[in-house]
């Protein structure tokens, strides 16, 4: 299995609602990423998990809450968001953190989030 | 600080062979990545460079001078589906696992 999977595909919410964005991946990789991506734009590093730890937070405003439960798993809580929150969502993962070998990255299809 | 340099847009024709230059400011190297994505898809993995020289993968190769912090992706005989944007990437200092991604090209193959 090598494939990255997201759910849900598209979200919208209000600015008051709590919703969550998952990801799951069965590749045994031990780094796993949460992207924001706007269109025409490069993905934008939001928080990296290694070895289910937590060690990257990119300034990601607290409205947005990362979980690992575990290996396989991502998640990504949602609160209070705002309208300008809006873009695709992307969760991806890699046997190495970037720079070691065996770093590429597989993305998920993403969420496209709509925050009303 | 990191940063790194792509063409915003390419056009080429089926057929032809195109290449998309990027060029980086890093504190430290650790390898040259390129990802394609199509509008509305992910990002997918296409190439990664640690050595200078070219790497080739079927219709695709890529190249890197570490000494002149350059690569290219270089596409050859170009398909309607290869429309799509490349982005090259380098590793964040430090084995953070941050990954910074140029702004992209976007290619378009016309018939």
């Amino acid at each position: 299995d090598t494939e990255v999977t997201q759910t849900p595909k598209h979200l919208v919410m209000g600015m008051t609602n709590k919703k969550s964005l998952k990801c799951e991946q069965h590749m045994g990789h031990r780094a796993m990423y949460w992207y924001k991506q706007k269109a025409k734009k490069p993905p934008e590093l939001m928080f990296v998990y290694s070895y289910e730890k937590l060690s990257i937070n990119e300034s990601v405003p607290s409205r947005f809450s990362p979980e690992c439960p575990n290996s396989s798993l991502l998640n990504l809580h949602l609160h209070a968001l705002q309208p300008e929150d809006s873009a695709l969502y992307l969760c991806a993962s890699s046997q190495g953190l970037a720079g070691a070998p065996g770093s590429e990255q597989f993305f998920g299809p993403g969420t496209r989030l709509t925050v009303l | 600080g990191q940063s790194l340099e792509q063409p915003s847009e390419v056009t080429a024709v089926e057929g032809a062979i195109v290449q998309i230059n990027c060029t980086y400011q890093t504190s430290g190297f650790y390898g040259l990545s390129w990802y394609q994505q199509h509008d509305g898809g992910a990002p997918t993995f296409l190439s990664y460079n640690a050595l200078d020289g070219l790497e080739e993968t079927g219709r695709f190769s890529s190249f890197l001078s570490r000494s002149d912090s350059y690569g290219y992706l270089l596409l050859q005989e170009l398909q309607m589906k290869d429309s799509a944007s490349y982005f090259c990437a380098v590793p964040g200092s430090g084995n953070t696992g941050k990954l910074i991604f140029g702004q992209g090209t976007t290619l378009q193959v016309k018939p």
